[in-house]
């Protein structure tokens, strides 16, 4: 069965504090590991999709990053705009488009 | 691009009374929308696969008596609660997926939080 665990569970970073959010995974076979963005009372917004470990993404302040076993998640010099909840997921190969989400990293920046 | 729209936002009803959810992708045609639900600090449980002109997939403990997915066209999903409950309250939540490949990323949309009394 496909795992996702996410960590820290919370985080709270002053403005322009750089940090990092993990996602360890258990899948048979990586076929994607996506990056969503969750705000309180809305759904998912999609960020990023790895392939293959060593592959990097950039946009504005966020880079993900990936390895044969997680995923990271880098903030640089976060602003209070970037406070959302951070989700990790992974889809297996095997033909089906099914996905398994972590649950999240809050994070929360402070000014 | 890649938006999905989903409707109504917030809803409350009584309980046994039925609640139907649109999800619309608004901008690309999605053969597959998921329904997930969530509960607070938890994360997205995926509640069935919708694939538009035939039935859709039930994930294991989802009745699907209860909860009835239609996906007649390529830019709309239903899921009706049939005779909702307050355990049925919950935020449900629909994703359609952009493109042919099936490592594409799924697009959300914005939920509907659903309370029954």
């Amino acid at each position: 069965e496909d795992q996702v665990t996410q960590s820290p569970e919370a985080l709270r970073l002053q403005e322009g504090e750089s940090s990092s959010l993990n996602c360890s995974y258990t899948v048979s076979g990586l076929r994607g590991l996506f990056w969503y963005r969750q705000d309180p009372g809305k759904g998912p917004e999609f960020l990023f999709t790895l392939y293959s470990a060593g592959e990097e993404k950039e946009k504005e302040r966020l880079k993900a990053t990936l390895t044969k076993k997680e995923s990271f998640l880098h903030i640089t010099a976060p602003k209070p705009e970037d406070s959302a909840t951070y989700l990790c997921a992974v889809q297996a190969r095997g033909g089906y488009q099914k996905v398994t989400f972590g649950i999240g990293t809050k994070l929360q920046v402070i000014p | 691009g890649a938006v999905v729209s989903q409707h109504p936002s917030w809803v409350i009803c009584k309980s046994g009374t039925s609640v139907k959810i649109e999800c619309r992708s608004l901008d690309f045609q999605a053969t597959t929308m998921f329904w997930y639900r969530q509960f607070p600090k938890q994360s997205l449980m995926l509640m069935a696969t919708s694939n538009e002109g035939s039935k859709a997939t039930y994930e294991q403990g989802v009745e699907k008596d209860k909860f009835l997915i239609n996906h007649a066209s390529l830019t709309l999903s239903t899921l009706t609660v049939t005779s909702a409950h307050p355990e049925d309250s919950s935020f449900y939540i629909c994703s359609a997926l952009q493109g042919p490949l099936s490592n594409q990323p799924q697009h959300f949309g914005d939920g509907t939080r659903l309370s029954i009394l």
